[in-house]
């Protein structure tokens, strides 16, 4: 099966610096890749996706990710942290077409 | 709107005594799942479903049931919940495909004393 590591569980960064929340994946292929974001007392919002099209992907918000498959990672980025990315933000792999595996979850903080 | 519900949004039982947490999609997806959130494991897999009538075990199924009798609907069964089945629970759905994007539900949140 397939695995998720998202190598930082707490991330925090001051208003207007860039964010960096990273995400390594287990896979003896190239799967699909996703990050959600979920704020405080809410659902799962999808971010950004990568299905196996241009390998930097941009999301909502001003996020995007970069696939890298030499170094299995899909580490999300996005240049000027605002107050309202203070959030929980998860990794999420395709499991062979199957199912979906999520990885334990980074959780920012954006400092004024 | 394209949505999914889940009902209750909030639970408090006992030890034991059974309860249905349903789930309903009203987006004509074929894929539906139920995952429990743990304060620093992420969200876990419990049951997932292809299509109706077909269903799987996720990462962690003991001490849950699950249907997909119609394709809307996805209903959570825990028989005697324990305490250890305390925790904050989604519901999602998606084209068959595994690359495409799920959709959440608002979550539930049982407690089991």
């Amino acid at each position: 099966a397939q695995s998720v590591t998202q190598l930082d569980s707490h991330v925090s960064v001051s208003e207007g610096t860039p964010v960096l929340l990273r995400c390594n994946y287990s896979s003896s292929y190239s799967p699909s890749l996703f990050w959600y974001v979920q704020h405080p007392n809410k659902g799962l919002q999808l971010l950004l996706k990568y299905t196996s099209a241009a390998t930097l992907v941009k999301g909502i918000n001003g996020f995007e990710a970069e696939f890298k498959k030499s170094e299995t990672s899909f580490h999300l980025t996005k240049p000027s942290a605002h107050m309202s990315d203070a959030a929980e933000y998860f990794c999420v792999v395709d499991n062979y077409g199957q199912n979906f595996v999520f990885g334990p979850g980074t959780r920012l903080s954006v400092l004024p | 709107e394209a949505q999914v519900t889940q009902n209750p949004r909030y639970l408090i039982t006992v030890t034991g005594k059974k309860l249905t947490v349903t789930c309903s999609q009203n987006m004509n997806h074929e894929y539906m799942s139920w995952y429990r959130q743990d304060p620093g494991l992420g969200l876990r897999q419990i049951y997932y479903s292809m299509n109706v009538e077909v269903t799987d075990k996720g990462d962690v199924p003991e001490g849950y049931k699950v249907s997909r009798k119609e394709k809307r609907n996805f209903p959570l069964i825990l028989e005697s919940p324990s305490p250890n089945q305390t925790s904050l629970y989604f519901c999602a759905s998606a084209v068959a495909q595994s690359y495409n994007e799920q959709f959440f539900g608002p979550g539930t949140r049982l407690t089991v004393l």
